[in-house]
């Protein structure tokens, strides 16, 4: 299995321009999460979809961060337009139904820089 | 709301030394409970969890935690450090649904553990 794929890993931009973040969960797994993990806040849930809806997305910071996930094998993650404390890691995990406590399984991140 | 604290943002102990990571946790309903681990540069791996039954859990790496319902507590062990175990560490909590269905983790600030040679 090719685990929870994000891209791109590493995304440097200017301030004002439009991010999307890409993900791509486990295939099988039916619930996606967003993370964030800044120096400052630690790790913070976004956002996260069960079986393709949105559930929870009490963690978005502000009205220019917005999450789809279109079908089941792919979610993005947008921020429009970006700003330097937008810097941070992202996160994606995923899990299924089946998985004793639903335990997460988390993509390699994409570090994103906003200058 | 769930909070999860974890005393000792950093950690050190001798190689070959036991190593002790704190958890405590606030949780209106008995939570599912997790340590993950994270490299530098690396997403976050699951070493342990705890969901039901048995209260010590043994994860990977020789790594084992025991809820302590009174206590709050899931307390992160393991008998002898090794170098490579100097990482960071997250206790992280989420809601059990009464009709199911995964939830959110909330984490907890994490643990830097240095491991002496």
């Amino acid at each position: 299995d090719a685990g929870v794929i994000q891209s791109p890993r590493h995304e440097v931009t200017e301030m004002g321009q439009e991010v999307t973040l890409r993900c791509k969960p486990i295939s099988g797994h039916n619930s996606l999460f967003w993370y964030r993990q800044t120096m400052m806040r630690g790790l913070e849930l976004l956002i996260y979809f069960n079986n393709n809806v949105p559930i929870d997305d009490s963690g978005m910071p502000e009205d220019r961060f917005s999450a789809k996930m279109p079908n089941a094998s792919f979610s993005t993650l947008k921020i429009q337009p970006s700003e330097p404390r937008d810097s941070a890691v992202y996160f994606c995990a995923s899990t299924a139904r089946g998985l004793a406590g639903y335990e997460q399984y988390f993509g390699p991140g994409t570090r994103l820089t906003v200058t | 709301a769930q909070s999860v604290t974890q005393l000792g943002s950093h950690v050190s102990v001798s190689e070959g030394a036991l190593v002790l990571l704190r958890c405590n946790y606030s949780s209106s309903v008995p939570p599912y409970l997790f340590w993950y681990v994270q490299y530098p540069n690396q997403g976050l791996q699951l070493l342990l969890k705890y969901t039901t039954g048995a209260t010590l859990v043994k994860g990977i790496n020789g790594f084992e935690a025991e809820f302590k319902k009174s206590e709050t507590s899931f307390h992160l062990t393991k008998p002898s450090a090794h170098m490579s175990d100097a990482a960071e560490y997250f206790c992280a909590v989420s809601d059990r649904h009464s009709g199911g269905g995964a939830d959110g983790l909330t984490f907890g600030k994490g643990t830097h553990l240095i491991i002496q040679p």
